[in-house]
């Protein structure tokens, strides 16, 4: 089993950046994938993009961003310590929600996840 | 507006059988698996259905998965109160190469 924790709540004016951390321990973390999802207030799952932990992120097109966020996102990883990362740029209003990272078994399928953070962008 | 179509809302008595819908294209459900999710309020959702019938660990043989053509169908047979959650359709979408979800369905159990 695969326990994620994420750094904890943030708020941002709008412009800024935000960088949430994903730590992934527990068993079978040679190769694997994460993802994040976001969801803002009273609103439905929003897939951002993923990156390769492992040897797995040698294999081309396994980092991948949802066109939606493509030149405002940045998915990293240090994998030395099985963390990855969530960076947003110029933030705004909207961008405010819950950020969740989670470990992809296959193409959509989410099976540990973490507890989400909270990102909060206001004046 | 997602890609995946769900009801916004379903509703059923405890005991009773209920269907979710899930409505997608030939890019998406039609050329992938489909995956279901629950989500209870404040929490992170939870992996029900994978491969798109297939039961992730520990959950009941209650839930259920099936797909035709482009769509998705998730069934919740005998319900229980504490079923009442929000669900969400997934999958894969190759002609962006992203994860697409459904809007997700409102389940109250009356």
């Amino acid at each position: 089993q695969v326990h994620l924790a994420q750094s904890g709540a943030e708020v941002k004016k709008p412009g800024s950046s935000v960088k949430v951390s994903c730590k992934a321990s527990g068993d079978n973390l040679r190769n694997y994938i994460i993802s994040w999802v976001r969801q803002a207030p009273g609103q439905g799952l929003e897939w951002m993009g993923r990156i390769g932990m492992g040897r797995i992120s040698s294999i081309p097109g396994i980092q991948k961003y949802a066109q939606k966020f493509q030149g405002r996102v940045a998915i990293t990883a240090d994998r030395s310590t099985d963390t990855a990362y969530l960076e947003l740029s110029s933030l705004r209003s909207d961008d405010t929600a819950v950020y969740f990272c989670a470990r992809e078994m296959g193409a959509a399928d989410f099976n540990s996840w973490g507890q989400g953070t909270l990102v909060t962008v206001s004046s | 507006q997602s890609v995946l179509t769900q009801p916004p809302s379903v509703s059923a008595a405890p005991g009773q059988t209920v269907t979710i819908s899930c409505s997608g294209g030939t890019s998406d459900i039609g050329n992938n698996h489909v995956s279901w999710y629950q989500q209870f309020p404040g929490s992170a959702p939870k992996l029900l259905i994978y491969d798109s019938n297939k039961r992730s660990s520990g959950v009941p043989d209650r839930f259920s998965g099936s797909k035709s053509g482009t769509s998705a169908t998730l069934g919740i047979t005998g319900l229980q109160t504490w079923d009442e959650a929000d669900y969400y359709c997934a999958t894969w979408d190759s002609s962006v190469s992203a994860v697409v979800f459904g809007g997700g369905t409102q389940l109250t159990v009356l």
